[in-house]
């Protein structure tokens, strides 16, 4: 089952444009990481934010964590034509064996040039 | 390597005939995970090899699926009497011990199409 959850599914922008992307998750977590996929292949590990952290930043992009109402989002500045990907979210759970990352179903940004 | 090899990139079967897909893990990397991406889908957890422990096999979804990492490195999934629901493609990603706490590295997949 897919613990998060992104929101809009779909986003479309023109360039210079910010993108807010947004992720839901359910249960209590370690950390929440973001990756983006191009052309439905290989994933790119973007950024990690630790359930202790609110906020994070990596050149163009902005993450926020809000615990108690279990969601994340990802902000992308000044977007460009090449950040048109399908953008996951994916957790690591705070408690229990699983060591895997559990992923949300994606948003699928377009970035008009 | 640099970086995680899957192959092969893209492998059309027909339904019924079995299936092996490899991943070559970064060097040095003692964690390796498969996943499964259906069409337009986030990905599905498979299994999850952690250097000589006993692999988590919760995500398989049924045993017609299998997968071994030999000598800790490389891994093979293996999808037998393969069925159209098989289709997708197939992630393997690997890290460090620390990798759910710093992130994984994923190869390109291999796009399985059951015909």
């Amino acid at each position: 089952s897919q613990q998060g959850e992104e929101d809009p599914q779909a986003l479309s922008i023109q360039e210079g444009e910010n993108a807010t992307m947004n992720c839901s998750y359910k249960t209590s977590i370690n950390n929440l990481q973001w990756y983006r996929q191009n052309s439905g292949r290989g994933l790119v590990h973007l950024i990690l934010i630790r359930s202790n952290e609110r906020e994070k930043h990596s050149g163009r992009l902005r993450v926020t964590l809000d615990t108690s109402k279990k969601s994340s989002s990802l902000l992308i500045t000044a977007s460009r034509a090449a950040d048109t990907a399908s953008y996951f979210c994916a957790t690591v759970p705070s408690s229990g064996s699983a060591r895997q990352l559990t992923f949300g179903s994606g948003t699928q940004l377009t970035v008009l040039p | 390597g640099a970086g995680v090899s899957q192959s092969p990139s893209n492998k059309v079967t027909e339904k019924g005939k079995d299936v092996e897909l490899r991943c070559d893990p970064i060097s040095g990397h003692t964690a390796l995970y498969w996943y499964r991406q259906s069409l337009g889908q986030g990905l599905e957890f498979l299994i999850y090899f952690q250097g000589n422990s006993a692999p988590d096999k919760s995500g398989l979804p049924s045993d017609r699926f299998s997968a071994e990492r030999t000598g800790g490195s490389v891994s093979t999934l293996t999808i037998q009497r393969t069925q159209q629901e098989d289709s997708a493609v197939y992630l393997c990603a690997s890290s460090t011990l620390q990798g759910p706490f710093s992130g994984y590295t994923f190869g390109s997949g291999t796009r399985l199409t059951v015909v």
